[in-house]
């Protein structure tokens, strides 16, 4: 079985641009949640989609977005870049979003603002 | 609010020797809790998990006991290898009905020949 796969895999961005980063679950699972990993502040939730229905938010200003389709997919888009946004972005996929289920993680996505 | 306190790292240690990774939380109800791991240049992958108080998870000669009393869920090794330098994550699961991953800061190892 597939794991998770995320692309672009690096990119790089100047400031006040916006990018899409794109996930695509294991097959079968319908829910994926997206983290923001920096050497600051560690890993942090940014949303969680089941059934292309944003169910759970974390901390994050309102230009980190996302939407789930019909097959699972998921996007991420974070507009207006800043310098702080450099990160790896994480995305996890999992059967049905319950509390006892694993999450499978993808490799991540490197973003590097400049 | 829910939170993960691990260790902070580094810790180095020789090959064969024993691993302590201290996890502690704060939680309201009954969540599930999960040991983590970042190789380099990677994402994180599940190493045990435990979902109910005293239980034990285990993987790769790796253990960690759920404990309630203490709120804690510590990893240990008994004989560490070069190949497990790594980061490692200390999750846990809210068991309220929201399904968030809270993580701690990670704590990284690094085993000498």
């Amino acid at each position: 079985k597939a794991g998770v796969t995320q692309t672009p895999r690096y990119l790089i961005k100047t400031r006040g641009q916006q990018v899409t980063l794109s996930c695509s679950p294991i097959s079968g699972h319908r829910s994926v949640s997206w983290y923001q990993q920096t050497p600051g502040q560690g890993l942090q939730f940014l949303f969680e989609y089941f059934s292309e229905t944003q169910r759970n938010k974390g901390n994050f200003p309102g230009r980190f977005s996302g939407r789930q389709f019909s097959n699972s997919r998921s996007e991420m888009n974070v507009s207006t870049l800043e310098l702080g946004d450099s990160a790896l972005y994480l995305c996890a996929s999992s059967l049905a979003g319950v509390s006892m289920e694993t999450q499978y993680f993808g490799p991540g996505t490197r973003l590097l603002v400049l | 609010g829910n939170s993960v306190t691990q260790m902070e790292g580094p810790v180095t240690l020789s090959e064969e020797a024993f691993l302590t990774i201290n996890c502690t939380y704060t939680a309201t109800g009954y969540p599930s809790l999960f040991w983590y791991v970042q190789y380099p240049g990677e994402g994180l992958q599940l190493l045990l998990k435990a979902t109910k108080a005293d239980d034990k998870g285990s993987n790769k000669g790796f253990e960690a006991t759920y404990r309630k009393e203490t709120t804690s869920f510590h990893l240990e090794k008994g004989s560490v290898q070069v190949s497990d330098s790594a980061v490692y994550f200390c999750a846990l699961s809210d068991g309220s009905g929201t399904y968030k991953y809270i993580f701690g800061t990670g704590t990284r190892l690094k085993v000498l020949a």
